[in-house]
């Protein structure tokens, strides 16, 4: 059972730039989510995507943007990056059967400089 | 509003008991998951309930009370490796889409 994989580990950017973040869901799983972790601080939902159409968003504004595709991997986008953009960017894949159960990966660690 | 309320930190030493608290103000509710992340890694999930009562699992427990919007997390027989940030997350409706609390830290001391 191969896990969440998120890449890059870390990347650097200045304001104003755009990034992608990708992520490869779990085997099996149909839904990935998005969520953003500021330092020390709990995951903020940012959206979810769920057999490749956006199923939920979080208080995030239109330049956070995502994709599924049809073997469920996903892209998270951000344009127009700001400071405050800076943040570990996490993926969750989860199963409509297991409620509350989200499979996480790693991470995609942002600095906006 | 939304929020959930849990503890900053908690600090105890090996072989003790710890309750961390959590109590949630959501516009709606399914159910309350518990994930452990420790420093650079990965959130994973812990425990899930959806209906009143205590849930087990070795030696960490779950335990929620609907009427109260309150829940907590229970570790038990505490080791180095449980030292780690904890986290409530309320999940509003079916679908897997979590509100997650600020964290709890637990520090464990030999």
């Amino acid at each position: 059972e191969t896990g969440v994989t998120q890449s890059p580990t870390h990347l650097i950017k200045t304001r104003g730039q755009q990034v992608t973040l990708r992520c490869s869901s779990q085997s099996g799983h149909n839904t990935v989510s998005w969520y953003q972790q500021a330092l020390g601080q709990g995951p903020q939902f940012i959206f979810q995507y769920y057999r490749e159409e956006e199923n939920g968003r979080g208080n995030f504004p239109p330049r956070f943007s995502g994709l599924q595709f049809p073997n469920y991997s996903s892209e998270l986008n951000v344009n127009a990056l700001e400071l405050d953009d800076s943040a570990l960017y996490l993926c969750a894949s989860s199963s409509q059967g297991l409620a509350g159960e989200l499979f996480f990966g790693e991470g995609s660690r942002l600095t906006v400089l | 509003g939304q929020s959930l309320e849990q503890p900053s930190e908690v600090t105890a030493v090996e072989g003790a008991i710890v309750q961390i608290n959590c109590t949630y103000q959501t516009s709606g509710f399914y159910g309350l998951s518990w994930y452990q992340q420790h420093d650079g890694g990965a959130p994973t999930f812990l425990s899930y309930n959806a209906l009143d009562g205590l849930e087990e699992t070795g030696r960490f427990s779950s335990f929620l009370s609907r009427s109260d919007s309150y829940g907590y997390l229970l570790l038990q027989e505490l080791q180095m490796k449980d030292s780690a940030s904890y986290f409530c997350a309320v999940e509003k409706a079916a679908g897997n889409k979590l509100t997650f609390g600020g964290g709890t830290r637990v520090l464990v001391k030999p």
